[in-house]
Order: C-alpha cells, then sequence, then structure tokens
C-alpha cells in the first residue's frame, strides 16, 4: 500500500482479555518495527523484525507480549491477559532493507488501546 | 546503551519567527543517523529531516535545518519562519545501521500567531 497502516485505529478492552493489533507495512518494505508511546512520552521500542523472523525482541516488556509476521508482509502484535498499564499507542514502523533508505522508519497512525 | 535526551519539555515561538529546539545523544559508535520527527495529534509520525553522522555538512529542508555537533554529540533542529502548522510534538531520535530506532522525550512546540 501507499502508507503503513494500522487497525484497528482505536481498541477499549477489559483488563484480562486478549487483544491484537494489525500492522500492513509499505508494500516491499521488508524490516517492521513495533513501538509503545504513552501518554505524554516517547515511543519505546518493542520489537524489529527483517523478513519473517524477529531480528530484535528486546524490547517486549514480559511473556504476555507477542508478535509475529509470518509472510514477511502483515504483522500481528498479541497482548494476552491485558493490563490497564498495557493502555497505550502502538505504532508500527517500516523501512527498505539495504542502502541508505533502509534507515528510514515510515510510521502507521497508531493503534490506541485502553484497557478498563 | 545508547540514549537520546530532549531537555525542553515545551517550547513557544510566535508565527514568523525561528525557534530551535535542543537535542543530545550518547553513543561509542562512529556510524549512525539521526531524525527529527513531527507527531501532530493526529499521531501519525512524520519525518522532518535527517542527518548521516559521516557528513558534516548540516542537513537541510526547507524551513527546518539541524546543528550537527558530532564531537559535543548534540543535534539541534531550527525551524525557521515558523508557521501554526508546525506546532506539534517534536522527537528527536537515533538509529545505528542495523539497528532501532531510538527516541527522546519529546518537545511540544507551540506557535502563536
Amino acid at each position: 500500500g501507499a502508507g503503513v497502516s494500522q487497525t484497528p485505529s482505536n481498541k477499549v478492552t477489559e483488563k484480562g482479555k486478549y487483544v491484537e493489533l494489525r500492522c500492513d507495512p509499505i508494500s516491499g518494505h521488508t524490516a517492521l518495527y513495533w513501538y509503545r508511546q504513552s501518554l505524554g512520552q516517547g515511543p519505546e521500542f518493542l520489537i524489529y523484525f527483517q523478513g519473517t523472523g524477529a531480528a530484535d525482541d528486546s524490547g517486549l516488556p514480559n511473556d504476555r507480549f507477542f508478535a509475529v509476521r509470518p509472510e514477511g508482509s502483515v504483522s500481528t502484535l498479541k497482548i494476552q491477559r491485558t493490563e490497564r498499564g498495557d493502555s497505550a499507542v502502538y505504532l508500527c514502523a517500516s523501512s527498505r532493507s539495504g542502502g541508505s533508505g533502509a534507515n528510514v522508519l515510515t510510521f502507521g497512525a497508531g493503534s490506541r488501546l485502553t484497557v478498563l | 546503551a545508547q540514549t537520546v535526551t530532549q531537555s525542553q519539555p515545551e517550547m513557544s515561538v510566535q508565527e514568523a519567527e525561528t525557534v530551535t529546539l535542543s537535542c543530545t545523544y550518547d553513543t561509542s559508535e562512529s556510524d549512525y543517523y539521526l531524525f527529527w520527527y513531527k507527531q501532530p495529534p493526529s499521531r501519525q509520525m512524520i519525518l522532518v529531516i535527517r542527518q548521516e553522522a559521516y557528513k558534516q555538512q548540516n542537513a537541510t529542508e526547507n524551513r527546518f535545518s539541524v546543528n550537527f555537533q558530532k564531537a559535543a554529540k548534540s543535534f539541534s533542529l531550527k525551524i525557521s519562519d515558523s508557521q501554526l502548522g508546525d506546532a506539534a510534538m517534536y522527537f528527536c531520535a537515533y538509529k545505528s545501521r542495523a539497528d532501532k530506532l531510538i527516541f527522546g522525550t519529546g518537545t511540544r512546540l507551540q506557535v502563536f500567531p
């Protein structure tokens, strides 16, 4: 697609529920990133995919968070047993691999998660 | 570990005037990239300007320019002829060649008519 698409735009859920957030990167971008942005803060890195594999998942806060990218395009961030502290905007970004363009991330508009 | 520091939580400027946003970073690497991103209330993170560390010349994009001081690890953003549409959160960010993008805490810029 022309840009990075994230769905849903907003998600309200109850504490303890399971949530999936989806990211559709720019066509041809092999690198995909997930970030979490709490209110009034800068984005915090969660996980980075190069193709289908997670190249760096050091930012995932605990084992309730998991992300997949099975075909090297669309990615899903999965949060189990949600807690109120998980409330944030979840941003996805993608970039090309190789060359100077590899270092320019294009972001989606984010998914705002609210856990009641 | 690399860190990015933005010491100005909020800044304000009058329309048509110039404002400078500060950013410092810490790294032991020599090959890296620095960015300024703008985030309006729509949440979309928009790339404003990019600087490659090996280039001594400061990057410029229309009304936006940077002052890159590699030895001091400083990367400030200058916005000239400020416009109402420049009002947003501005994030400074660092990225080494094959690593993740690391953001600062942001500066909220207000533009007054």
